[in-house]
């Protein structure tokens, strides 16, 4: 059955640091995003994307943040200097309409 | 904007009780609602989903019923099981026409059952 997978699954970097995120979708999905759970709080809706660009971001999508999906397959998020309240669990998902499929999640800590 | 209310956890529960959570909803337009799972350590897993009013979502003994008078899309399961614990979001995907089918999730609730 096909997944959407993310790496690294856990990330550690200090304040200040360039961290990315990578996920790979599911290969027929037309539709990614990008969400986050900060420890003990809900999932949070970061960025979506479709037709190779943003169809939607949040107001925690800062200027900080920036995704690419550089080749087809891979879809990245990138935080140029990251934060310590950057420090969370950042789920990819993949659709085709409404339903989405979610990667196993990346947990970045913040130092 | 839109949004999605949870019953606040923790549940705790016996092996083979009924299972009840509450969810409700505020959106504009006709959202789709989901049921997601979470089991310790892993990612989010779609449990069950309904697109239109009266529709009724059921995956694995678990069921919601898309209640627009209420707006509600409550989560029940007649007989929960050990492998059931872990915590439940609610969420719904407003498509407004526009390219794009985010999710709002609820804060989820921690579900625990006892053997």
């Amino acid at each position: 059955e096909p997944e959407v997978t993310q790496t690294p699954s856990h990330q550690v970097t200090q304040m200040g640091q360039e961290v990315i995120l990578r996920c790979v979708p599911i290969s027929n999905h037309l539709y990614f995003y990008w969400y986050r759970q900060i420890l003990g709080q809900k999932v949070e809706f970061l960025v979506s994307f479709y037709n190779n660009e943003i169809s939607e971001k949040s107001e925690i999508f800062d200027d900080q943040f920036s995704v690419e999906r550089p080749d087809g397959s891979n879809f990245t998020l990138k935080i140029r200097s990251t934060k310590l309240e950057d420090s969370a669990m950042y789920f990819c998902a993949s659709s085709l309409r409404d339903e989405q499929f979610f990667g196993p999640g990346t947990r970045l800590t913040v130092l | 904007g839109d949004s999605v209310t949870q019953m606040e956890g923790p549940v705790t529960l016996s092996e083979e009780a009924f299972l009840t959570i509450n969810c409700t909803y505020t959106a504009t337009g006709y959202p789709s609602l989901f049921w997601y799972v979470q089991y310790p350590g892993e990612g989010l897993q779609l449990l069950l989903k309904a697109t239109k009013a009266d529709d009724k979502g059921s995956n694995k003994g678990f069921e919601a019923t898309y209640r627009k008078e209420t707006t509600s899309f409550h989560l029940e399961k007649g007989s929960v099981q050990v492998s059931d614990s872990a915590v439940y979001f609610c969420a719904l995907s407003a498509h407004s026409g526009g390219s794009n089918y985010k999710l709002t999730f609820g804060k989820g609730t921690l579900l625990t059952v006892n053997p």
